[in-house]
């Protein structure tokens, strides 16, 4: 059973316009969200991320935003540039783990075309 | 410069044999973790560690073990019990029990690519 869910396996947008990147998640007691860009044969890198306590958190052209009632985050990049173009992994962390584990996502491939 | 290193980049074994990918941090972070990248799968953890010599089983830590006999250092054994072991191993770490702002965020190596034959 998935507890994070990445439902659109990639997106494509035009460069300059926005990408929207979508997370849905089952568990209400998950209290910290994070996105991590991934290239091609390389570790993830962190990108941004929200405490529950908060519904949106913004840098520079990346901004997270955290629906608790829909239990939803997406990112928002904009303007979306060529060298956005990689997978896209939104991750969790349970508020009683006192563990730093994290749950991630499938992964969204985002191609941002010049 | 701090980071984690992963060697090597890309690893070939034959099947049967075990093999040990290494992990090594000079982040000073407690926290370390393992895990495989499958296509469409996205990161599944394999073992992590909060401290020097204490490590827990992951989600699918059937077919590995790892050992933390130094706070810089995380290897991981891909045994011949692994009934899959062709994957892209990802190891990362953080501040972990000690907190700080390196808590919640993890950070990753560059990965080590194993093909078993």
């Amino acid at each position: 059973d998935q507890q994070v869910k990445q439902n659109s396996p990639s997106l494509s947008v035009q460069e300059g316009r926005i990408s929207i990147l979508n997370c849905d998640y089952t568990n209400s007691m998950f209290d910290y969200f994070l996105w991590y860009k991934k290239y091609p044969a390389e570790g993830p890198t962190f990108l941004i991320s929200i405490s529950s306590i908060k519904d949106k958190n913004e840098d520079g052209r990346f901004t997270v935003f955290l629906n608790k009632s829909a239990k939803h985050l997406s990112l928002h990049i904009v303007p979306s540039q060529p060298g956005d173009s990689a997978v896209y992994f939104c991750a969790v962390r349970h508020g009683s783990s006192n563990t730093g584990k994290l749950i991630f996502g499938q992964g969204t491939t985002l191609q941002v075309k010049p | 410069d701090g980071g984690i290193t992963q060697s090597p980049k890309y690893l070939f074994r034959k099947e049967g044999q075990n093999v040990t990918l290494s992990c090594e941090q000079n982040l000073n972070h407690d926290a370390m973790y393992w895990y495989r990248q499958d296509p469409g799968q996205g990161l599944r953890l394999i073992y992590y560690s909060q401290i020097v010599n204490d490590f827990q089983k992951g989600d699918i830590a059937e077919g590995y073990s790892v050992s933390r006999e130094k706070k810089e250092s995380f290897p991981l054994t891909v045994t011949s019990a692994q009934k899959n072991p062709t994957a892209f191993y990802l190891c990362a770490s953080s501040g972990g029990i000690s907190g700080g702002s390196s808590y919640n965020e993890q950070f990753f190596g560059p990965g080590t690519r194993l093909t078993v034959l």
